[in-house]
């Protein structure tokens, strides 16, 4: 099946660092790529979407400077997350579907998630 | 807006018992409904789905049915084993702003016992 894998699984930084995780998919060719996040107990949040090539689409309330999407290649998807504070510790998962703009009559792939402490 | 509300867990059963993970929603369209699965270490998975109401979603001995009248898709297996120990979130899929994307429930944990 269809594999995507995220690097690193867990990562812990000082405030005011940047933090990059990668996002990629390993046997398929990923159109589009989701960006979430989670937060102890709490439902998978969606930040962005993103097509290769084109700019991501952020979802109300994200900070478009602060999570830096970018989507180069149908292979991989970055996420940096720019000046991180310890608000921004959280998990943080992507997905990958073959398909365009998101429509789910393309499954999506998910990574195993990224762990971020913010000290 | 759109939202999943699934029971809240923990869940703890013995091998061989019956499950149900209850799963309400709440939408302003015509959302598909999917049960998605975590296992340990790993990223979700996509269990089963349904896209209209009556549709019942089935995959490996689990199923549920897409109730439009009681806005519910609850999961349900008739005999669970150790190896369905994950997480388990109930999700919904809608148009918004002409794209389609996935609400998800908080998540579900299911322990099975040998």
């Amino acid at each position: 099946g269809a594999v995507v894998s995220q690097h690193p699984s867990w990562v812990i930084c000082k405030s005011g660092t940047s933090v990059k995780i990668e996002c990629r998919s390993l046997d398929f060719q990923a159109t589009t790529m989701f960006w979430y996040r989670q937060f102890p107990k709490q439902s998978l949040m969606l930040m962005a979407t993103s097509n290769e090539g084109s700019k991501a689409t952020y979802e109300q309330g994200v900070e478009k400077d602060k999570f830096l999407i970018n989507h180069a290649s149908l292979t991989l998807s970055t996420l940096t997350v720019t000046s991180a504070h310890p608000e921004d510790s959280s998990f943080y998962i992507c997905s990958a579907s073959e398909g365009t703009s998101g429509s789910f009559s393309d499954e999506q792939y998910f990574g195993p998630g990224t762990r971020l402490t913010v000290t | 807006g759109d939202s999943v509300t699934q029971m809240e867990g923990p869940v703890t059963l013995s091998e061989e018992a019956f499950l149900t993970i209850n799963c309400t929603y709440t939408a302003t369209g015509y959302p598909s409904l999917f049960w998605y699965v975590q296992y340990p270490g790993e990223g979700l998975q996509l269990l089963l789905k349904a896209t209209k109401a009556d549709d019942k979603g089935s995959n490996k001995g689990f199923e549920a049915t897409y109730r439009k009248e009681t806005t519910s898709f609850h999961l349900e297996k008739g005999s669970v084993q150790v190896s369905d120990s994950a997480v388990y979130f109930c999700a919904l899929s809608d148009q918004y702003g002409g794209s389609e994307k996935l609400v998800f429930g908080k998540g579900t944990k299911l322990t099975v016992n040998p």
